[in-house]
């Protein structure tokens, strides 16, 4: 089956710093890749959709100068949460789908903390 | 709008049958997904159903009704491992996943 990774499964950062988390799918090729975050005891909130080589596309209420994305290959993404505050705690998901198939293969998350 | 309606929270007894419900509006559709969440993981993939009718894999079941916008889960012969979050998401018209806020499955002994 189709496997996707995230990099690192947990982080722990001073507030004001940038964090980077990669996503990767290893076994197939992402044209479209999406980060959800998830609070605890709340379902997944999507954040934005990235295809390859493209400007992400962000849910309303998502700063996109706050959670950068970059899409540049058709196998990594990556989401940068830039000066980061502890309201931005949570559990980050991400998730990619290939040209061919409708489903959304999940990476394992990663559980953001910023003191 | 664009709604998926699912319990909150339910309740079974390890070997039982539970049959977790999932009411579906959105513009467009092609497929309903369920997942399974355990606390403090990632979803996993259960069940994708583009068709009417059941589809049965070991324990758990789908089923879709497109006429009614309506699925639903089937857990049989449950276990503990079974007590996690139930999640129904449907494939909206620009393939974009429309999620419901999940149904927690508590299993008891």
């Amino acid at each position: 089956g189709a496997v996707v990774s995230q990099h690192p499964s947990w982080v722990i950062c001073k507030s004001g710093t940038s964090v980077k988390i990669e996503c990767r799918s290893l076994d197939f090729q992402a044209t479209t890749m999406f980060w959800y975050r998830q609070f605890p005891k709340q379902s997944l909130m999507l954040m934005a959709t990235s295809n390859e080589g493209s400007k992400a596309t962000y849910e309303q209420g998502v700063e996109k100068d706050k959670f950068l994305i970059n899409h540049a290959s058709l196998t990594l993404s990556t989401l940068t949460v830039t000066s980061a505050h502890p309201e931005d705690s949570s559990f980050y998901i991400c998730s990619a789908r290939s040209l061919a198939g409708n489903e959304q293969f999940f990476g394992p998350g990663t559980r953001l903390t910023v003191l | 709008g664009q709604n998926i309606d699912q319990p909150t929270e339910m309740t079974a007894t390890e070997g039982a049958i539970v049959q977790i419900n999932c009411t579906y509006q959105t513009s467009g559709f092609n497929g309903l997904f369920w997942y399974q969440q355990h606390a403090g993981e990632a979803p996993t993939f259960l069940s994708y159903n583009v068709l009417d009718g059941l589809e049965e894999k070991g324990r758990f079941s789908s089923f879709l009704s497109r006429s009614k916008g309506y699925s639903y889960l089937l857990l049989k012969e449950l276990q503990m491992k079974d007590s996690a979050s139930y999640l129904c998401a449907v494939s909206d018209s620009n393939y974009q996943l429309i999620w419901g806020a999940g149904t927690k499955l508590i299993i008891k002994p």
